[in-house]
């Protein structure tokens, strides 16, 4: 079955910092991944989409890779603030012949932004 | 921005009573989805609902799971007897596809307390 490994349960960092948070997975071939941010009692509201042909994503401050060798998506937030503290979750797609499709998500990690 | 949007945001009941959960999905979206997250846990696909029929469920979804799009506008959900183990946030989400790919739009969840 699918397995997603995201670093760790929590990430904590200095305002400023670069956050780097990574997620690996097994038993899968995603045709692209997708990041989700979710703060405390709501629902995931999406950051990026990366294809498997595409090896960097970026959108204002954030910037994904996406490595289909290794099997591993990194997720980076450059010039962090406070704001930025939540979950976040990554979730691979097999996306190809299906529009449709279940999303499976890592338990997240949760990054902690210190002032 | 058109969002989705769910009601009630929480709702307790008694173990072994009904209850349906709704969602009103973003309007031109074509493919509906239940979500649920056992506090301190991943999200987890519940049902996919696609041209007014489910496409894929979980092993989660057991027969005492139902979903409905009664008219143009809701999605729902009814748990038919709850158990405790359904006490969870519920989260709702549509998307539209656009070729292969799909992005996921999440609403803000029910709160579900069976107690």
């Amino acid at each position: 079955s699918q397995k997603i490994e995201q670093n760790s349960e929590a990430l904590n960092i200095q305002e400023g910092k670069t956050a780097t948070l990574t997620c690996n997975y097994t038993n899968y071939s995603p045709a692209y991944l997708q990041w989700y941010r979710q703060d405390p009692g709501r629902g995931p509201v999406f950051l990026l989409l990366i294809r498997e042909n595409e090896k960097e994503k970026r959108k204002e401050r954030l910037k994904v890779t996406f490595d289909t060798t290794l099997k591993q998506s990194l997720f980076h937030i450059t010039a962090s603030q406070p704001a930025d503290s939540a979950t976040y979750l990554c979730a691979p797609h097999r996306g190809g012949g299906s529009t449709l499709g279940r999303l499976y998500f890592g338990r997240g990690t949760q990054l902690t932004v210190w002032p | 921005e058109p969002e989705v949007t769910q009601t009630p945001s929480h709702q307790v009941t008694q173990m072994g009573q009904e209850v349906i959960l709704r969602c009103v999905p973003i309007s031109n979206h074509l493919y509906f989805y239940w979500y649920r997250q056992i506090l301190g846990q991943k999200v987890e696909f519940l049902v996919s609902f696609y041209n007014n029929e489910i496409s894929e469920k979980s092993e989660i979804f057991d027969d005492q799971f139902s979903v409905e799009r009664p008219d143009g506008s809701n999605f729902t959900l009814k748990i038919r007897s709850t158990k405790l183990e359904d006490s969870a946030m519920y989260f709702c989400a549509s998307s539209k596809p656009l070729g292969s790919q799909e992005t996921q739009y999440f609403g803000p969840g029910t709160r579900l307390l069976v107690l």
